[in-house]
């Protein structure tokens, strides 16, 4: 099973600010991630796929890079409703593995 | 536009069982593999199961293996997950998801909005 590693657990930053999420696989798992956003009391949100696709109506501030065994989600300048949890989750193997999440909060 | 909805959550004692549903719409259901995922209260997410589109595929993580059985009705566009034997650790919002394509692995596209499984004497 491949083990995925989110960090940091929370990180707070202000609006307009710049967020770097990081995502870091036990092996490789090539370009075969996503990074979901969920906020309170709702479902998951796809928002890239191949590590760095984004999936569609999905603003051009959220970035993902990497492959192999890190990977990480840029947010370019915080929006107030960019204020959620975001995992990320491989699909190179079975079985699909997610990350802990990472919990961006305003500072 | 995509669909999910499931029910079938509830109340269930230890030992017991329980059927989800998902009902889906807005795309050829039989062309997609389907999952459930599932998200312990204040903790993360926790895949559980994978069927493919044509239904003759499945694939579980080894925690729930030889207790829940993943399905499908492509005739009624319909997911289902018969949960055995619940556990207390088995308690969790419970989302079905749509993948982009028909076996996989895959990310999932469309998340259903979930339903509560409560396993407790």
């Amino acid at each position: 099973e491949i083990v995925m590693t989110q960090s940091p657990a929370t990180l707070s930053v202000s609006p307009g600010e710049r967020a770097t999420l990081s995502c870091r696989a036990s092996q490789s798992v090539s370009s075969n991630l996503a990074w979901y956003q969920q906020k309170p009391g709702q479902a998951p949100k796809l928002l890239i796929y191949g590590a760095s696709t984004r999936a569609t109506g999905i603003p051009a501030r959220f970035s993902g890079s990497g492959s192999g065994t890190e990977l990480t989600l840029t947010i370019s300048s915080l929006q107030s409703e960019d204020f959620a949890v975001y995992y990320c989750q491989q699909y190179n193997n079975w079985p699909l593995t997610f990350g802990g999440g990472t919990k961006v909060e305003i500072k | 536009e995509v669909q999910l909805l499931e029910s079938g959550g509830g109340l269930v004692q230890p030992g017991g069982s329980l059927r989800l549903s998902c009902a889906a719409s807005g795309f050829t259901f039989s062309s997609y593999a389907m999952s459930w995922v599932r998200q312990a209260p204040g903790k993360g997410l926790f895949w559980v199961s994978t069927i493919s589109g044509g239904g003759d595929a499945t694939y579980y993580a080894d925690s729930v293996k030889g207790r829940f059985t993943i399905s499908r009705d492509n005739s009624k566009n319909t997911l289902y997950l018969q949960m055995n034997s619940l556990r207390a650790e088995d308690t969790a919002v419970y989302y079905c998801g749509k993948h982009p394509g028909s076996y996989g692995p895959y990310y999932i596209d469309y998340w259903g909005q979930g339903t509560l499984v409560t396993v407790s004497s």
